[in-house]
């Protein structure tokens, strides 16, 4: 069955640097999410993206976020300058189209900014 | 915020049916009901979607009420790993990108 991957599973970096977090959707899906947990509180929505462009975001999504699809495959999260409040997990998800649609999870990457 | 009111936690014993009820009292007549379970540490996991008629598939069974006012997430025989958190979401097709997670039910399975 097909299904989203992360990687990596965990990284540790130090406050003001940058982070890439790597996700690979469901090869026919064409909508794409990133979302974040932190520790013990809820899943929260960060940011949608459709034919190479983002298509909703939340207030979470400064300007220190960006994401990109950088080939047929390959879904990014980059936080330029990493603050200590960015510690998470981070869950890329993916769905064929909008809405009705189901969007499937990754096991997500779990970031810890020291 | 969520759309949705679930009890904070349940107990079910092992081999039993889990029934996890929600309260949607404000849902439109195009939004449908969704549910998802997260497993400690992991992704969020789809397991059932309705719009207003009972739905059934090899994970669960979703049962909403004729006014649509509230549903109940079926897990017919629980095992010791469906031990999680359970989310009831209100989506509009074609509407809504994203997924609006409320705190959920954290189903305990008792062996």
């Amino acid at each position: 069955e097909p299904e989203v991957t992360q990687t990596p599973s965990h990284q540790v970096t130090q406050m003001g640097q940058e982070v890439i977090l790597r996700c690979v959707p469901i090869s026919n899906h064409l909508y794409f999410y990133w979302y974040r947990q932190i520790l013990g509180q809820k899943v929260e929505f960060l940011v949608s993206f459709y034919n190479n462009e983002i298509s909703e975001k939340s207030e979470i999504f400064d300007d220190q976020f960006s994401v990109e699809r950088p080939d047929g495959s390959n879904f990014t999260l980059k936080i330029r300058s990493t603050k200590l409040e960015d510690s998470a997990m981070y869950f890329c998800a993916s769905s064929h189209d909008r809405g009705r649609e189901t969007q499937y999870f990754g096991p997500g990457t779990r970031l810890l900014v020291l | 915020d969520a759309k949705t009111t679930q009890p904070t936690s349940m107990d079910c014993a092992e081999g039993r049916a889990a029934n996890l009820p929600c309260n949607h009292s404000t849902i439109s007549g195009n939004e449908y009901v969704y549910w998802y379970r997260q497993i400690h540490s992991q992704g969020p996991q789809y397991i059932i979607h309705g719009l207003k008629n009972n739905e059934t598939n090899e994970m669960a069974s979703l049962i909403i009420t004729e006014d649509r006012k509230s549903s109940t997430l079926i897990l017919p025989h629980a095992t010791l790993r469906d031990t999680a958190v359970y989310y009831c979401i209100v989506r509009a097709p074609n509407r809504d990108d994203k997924i609006i997670f409320g705190k959920g039910t954290r189903l305990h399975i008792l062996p």
